[in-house]
């Protein structure tokens, strides 16, 4: 079926470090990647989105980088913080339809000070 | 000013109780969704209004019922509820185009005792 995969489910790094997380989707057409941010107890935030025109796209510390060749999607984030730390969401429009963003299961990551 | 403002922040009800939540978003979006976080954080799609028509329903059961009086709000109604309809429930908008991002909501924490 149609899916966002995500891995790793949970990322544990130390202050200062890099981290990535990956997701691969399933639809062809999809030509719209967001990634979302959920602090404890709040609502998912959108931190950075990449259009299947563009490779790579980056704001300050944290990147994304896509292959639709490969059809996967990845998140960067370097010289990490402890206010980082939240699950991260990436995401997709699939089954061709503009009104279903589907979301890969999350990763909790944790920077550690 | 809150841009998706969602009512209850808590709902705590007895099984077989009925209980209703509100959304409403001041982006002038044309679409307006619920969102699904289970316990593990998964988010999954419930429904999708477009100008007031319903236009994804993800096999939700028929107890949930969406309205959208007009395209600033969506409704969520449920009937009979059951232990496993405890979740957290966001109210998101987009401009409804196919790389739109989401405006999510501050949720509604539902407890089904």
């Amino acid at each position: 079926g149609e899916n966002v995969e995500q891995h790793p489910s949970t990322l544990s790094v130390q202050e200062g470090d890099s981290a990535v997380i990956k997701c691969t989707y399933s639809d062809s057409a999809s030509n719209y990647f967001p990634w979302y941010k959920q602090e404890l107890g709040k609502r998912p935030q959108l931190i950075i989105d990449i259009r299947s025109n563009v490779g790579e796209k980056k704001d300050q510390r944290i990147a994304v980088t896509l292959n639709k060749t490969a059809k996967h999607f990845s998140l960067h984030i370097t010289e990490t913080q402890p206010e980082d730390s939240a699950v991260y969401f990436c995401a997709a429009p699939l089954g061709g339809s503009n009104y279903k963003l589907t979301f890969g299961k999350g990763t909790l990551l944790t920077v550690n000070p | 000013d809150t841009a998706v403002s969602q009512t209850p922040k808590y709902l705590v009800t007895q099984m077989g109780n009925d209980k209703s939540i509100k959304c409403e978003q001041n982006l002038g979006h044309d679409t307006m969704y619920w969102y699904k976080q289970d316990s593990k954080k998964f988010l999954k799609i419930m429904f999708s209004y477009n100008n007031k028509e319903l236009i994804i329903n993800e096999t939700v059961p028929n107890r949930f019922s969406p309205k959208s009086p007009d395209k600033a709000h969506l409704n969520l109604h449920i009937n009979s509820l059951e232990l496993g309809d405890s979740a957290v429930y966001f109210c998101a908008s987009s401009m409804g185009l196919r790389d739109s991002p989401l405006h999510f909501g501050n949720g509604t924490r539902l407890t089904v005792t």
